[in-house]
C-alpha cells in the first residue's frame, strides 16, 4: 500500500518569505498527486494536482509543485507567502491501478507572521 | 470544483446516544464516498469507502457496527456513530468522487461527546 510522508510538521515564516513543503510517497507505480489546503475552520480545498504531463504544476493562489519521479517527491512551493496562507497543508497520493483511494500525509501547519 | 455539503458542521451529544452525519454531493453524482476521521494535528485517517448501493468497505480497526455507513443514492451518504463515547469525539470528513477522478471534500463535522 502507498504511504505519504510530509517532513515539515510545523513551519513559521514571515510574510514575503519563500515556502517549500516536502512530500514524499512510497509506491512504485503510476500515481496521481495532490496538495490540499485547510484554512482555519474551513474544509479541505484543492490547491493543485498532478496526473501526467509537465511535472511542474501550477495551482491556485500562486502555489506550484514539482513532481520528481526519481525522488518520489511532490514538493509544494510558493515564492512569497502572505499572512492569508496560514493553514494546514496536506499532500495526498492516489495509486493508479488500485482502489483509487486517496492517502494523505500527516499535514504541515504553516503560520505566516505579518 | 464540485460541491460536497456535510451536515451538521458541529454536534454535541451525550454519551450513549447516536449521531448521524450527512454528506451530499450537490452538483454531481458520487459513485464513491469516503469517510475520514481527523484527530488534532494529525492527518486524515480513512475509515471506510462506500459505493452507491453496496455495503461499505471498512479500514482495519474501524468498527463497522459502531460507525454505520449508508450510501443509498448517488448524492447522499450517511455516517451514524452509534452509542457514542467521549473517545469518539473527533472531526469527521466526507469526500466524494465520480469515477477515478479527484475527490471533493465536505466541510467536516466536529463531534463532541460529553
Amino acid at each position: 500500500a502507498q504511504s505519504v510522508s510530509q517532513h515539515n510538521h510545523h513551519v513559521i515564516l514571515s510574510e514575503a518569505a519563500s515556502l517549500e513543503l516536502g512530500c514524499n510517497y512510497s509506491y512504485g507505480g503510476t500515481v496521481n498527486l495532490f496538495w490540499y489546503v485547510q484554512y482555519p475552520g474551513q474544509h479541505l480545498q484543492l490547491l493543485l494536482k498532478y496526473f501526467s504531463g509537465d511535472p511542474l504544476v501550477k495551482g491556485i493562489k500562486g502555489f506550484e509543485a514539482e513532481f520528481i519521479k526519481s525522488k518520489f517527491s511532490f514538493n509544494l512551493r510558493k515564492p512569497s507567502v502572505q499572512w492569508s496562507d496560514t493553514a494546514e497543508y496536506f499532500c495526498a497520493v492516489i495509486a493508479s491501478g488500485g482502489s483509487y483511494i486517496p492517502t494523505f500525509g500527516r499535514g504541515t501547519s504553516l503560520i505566516v507572521h505579518p | 470544483g464540485a460541491v460536497v455539503s456535510q451536515h451538521p458542521s458541529w454536534v454535541i451529544c451525550k454519551s450513549g446516544t447516536s449521531v448521524k452525519i450527512e454528506c451530499r454531493s450537490l452538483d454531481f453524482q458520487a459513485t464513491t464516498m469516503f469517510w475520514y476521521r481527523q484527530f488534532p494535528k494529525q492527518s486524515l485517517m480513512l475509515m471506510a469507502t462506500s459505493n452507491e448501493g453496496s455495503k461499505a468497505t471498512y479500514e482495519q480497526g474501524v468498527e463497522k457496527d459502531k460507525f454505520l455507513i449508508n450510501h443509498a443514492s448517488l448524492t447522499l451518504s450517511t455516517l451514524t456513530v452509534t452509542s457514542a463515547h467521549p473517545e469518539d469525539s473527533s472531526f469527521y470528513i466526507c469526500s466524494a468522487r465520480t469515477g477515478n477522478t479527484e475527490a471533493f471534500f465536505g466541510q467536516g463535522t466536529r463531534l463532541t461527546v460529553v
